[in-house]
This record gives structure tokens, sequence and C-alpha cells, in this order.
């Protein structure tokens, strides 16, 4: 039963253009998200989180949008980056952010 | 570095064996997580601790792995009578507060049981 499901295996982009990263759960107890991006043979790194009492939350390029009713969130990137191409996964917790339930992840790959 | 550290980065162990993967967390960081990545899968989420304390360790797969976190900051994740499914990236993060999420992930150890 996967909880947290990113139907996308994989995304390409132009440099410039934006990035859109979609991740879809269903449990509706889970109160907070996060993204992160990993390169290989490297640990996962924290992009940005949204809590459920918002529907956006921005950094920099990287912005998080929550849409609670569609049980669905979506990551940003603009303008893109060829130093952003990585696997992208979406996380989400109903305990404050602690035991994550991943999702399997897109492969970004910005071309230049 | 003043990053999370792991160690070893690669073990590779025979079916049957215990090994022993380590994780120094940041520095004055009070929650601390072990999550493994299968291949081709997501993160999956093993147990987390508060300090020293974990209060809860239902991610754990089976009997065979214990974790263990002494003086608030070194966790050693110990795998018993390894069989070849737990061959998988063993990922540990730390955070400075005890909610928020992981923040901070370690570069990992790749097991491989063979």
């Amino acid at each position: 039963d996967q909880q947290v499901k990113q139907n996308s295996p994989s995304l390409s982009v132009q440099e410039g253009r934006i990035s859109i990263l979609n991740c879809d759960y269903t449990n509706s107890m889970f109160d907070y998200f996060l993204w992160y991006k990993k390169y290989p043979a490297e640990g996962p790194t924290f992009l940005i989180s949204i809590s459920s009492i918002k529907d956006k939350n921005e950094d920099g390029r990287f912005t998080v949008f929550l849409n609670k009713s569609a049980k669905h969130l979506s990551l940003h990137i603009v303008p893109s980056q060829p130093g952003d191409s990585a696997v992208y996964f979406c996380a989400a917790s109903a305990e404050y952010g602690n035991k994550l339930v991943f999702g399997a992840g897109t492969i970004l790959r910005v071309k230049s | 570095g003043a990053g999370v550290s792991q160690s070893p980065s690669n073990k590779v162990t025979e079916k049957g064996k215990d090994v022993e993967l380590r994780c120094d967390p940041i520095s004055g960081h009070t929650a601390l997580y072990w999550y493994r990545q299968s291949l081709g899968q997501g993160l999956e989420f093993l147990i987390y601790f508060q300090g020293n304390s974990a209060p809860d360790k239902s991610g754990l797969p089976s009997d065979r792995f214990s974790a263990e976190r002494t003086g608030g900051s070194v966790s050693t994740l110990t795998i018993q009578r390894t069989q070849q499914e737990d061959s998988a990236v063993y990922l540990c993060a730390s955070s400075p507060g005890i909610t928020g999420g992981a923040r901070f992930f370690g570069p990992g150890t790749r097991l491989t049981v063979l």
C-alpha cells in the first residue's frame, strides 16, 4: 500500500524553464510534507517543507504547493538549472516530521 | 567537516553474519533517524531517537534489527543473522529539534549480503 506516490519516474526540462514535480498521498493524517533531492552515492538533501496549515511555501527558486482536498503536492523549480538534475523525493509524516513515508522518486534532467 | 558521518561506507557480508553500522550525527542534534533504501525503491523508515530514547521502533523490519544511541550522540544499527533481503543503503540523518523531519542525511552505508 503506497501511501505516497510519485507517478512520474522521470522528467526532462530545458534550462531556464520551470520544473514541476508532483506527489500524491492517501493518508489524510499526514500533516507535514518535505521534498529532498538526491545525487548518486550521496544522502538526500533537504530542500523545502510545508505543514498542512499552509498551502504554499517558498524558498528561493523552490516553491511547494499543497492541495489538501486533492491530497496532492507539487514542487516548482524556477528557473531550472543543470545542477538541479537529480532524483527528487517527496515525503510525508503524521508525526511532526518523524516517521517519514517517502515516494519512489522522480528523476529530473535539466538540459542546457 | 561538520556533517553527518556514517561508517563503514560499504560492507559486504555473508548471509547469517552480524553487522554493525555506525552513525555520527551533527553535534548537538537531538533527533537521529535511520532509513534504508533498497534498489529502485524510496526510503523506508526504520527508527528514530529523541536524545537516547527511541519512541517508536515499529519500522524495524524484524527482531534481527536493533539500534541504540548513547550520550545523545553516536548511534549503532545492528543487524543479526543477515539475510539477502537486508541488502540496501542504510541512511542516517539528524536534526536539531524533535519535529520538522530529517534535515541532514549522511552519505549512507551500502550493505551487501551474499
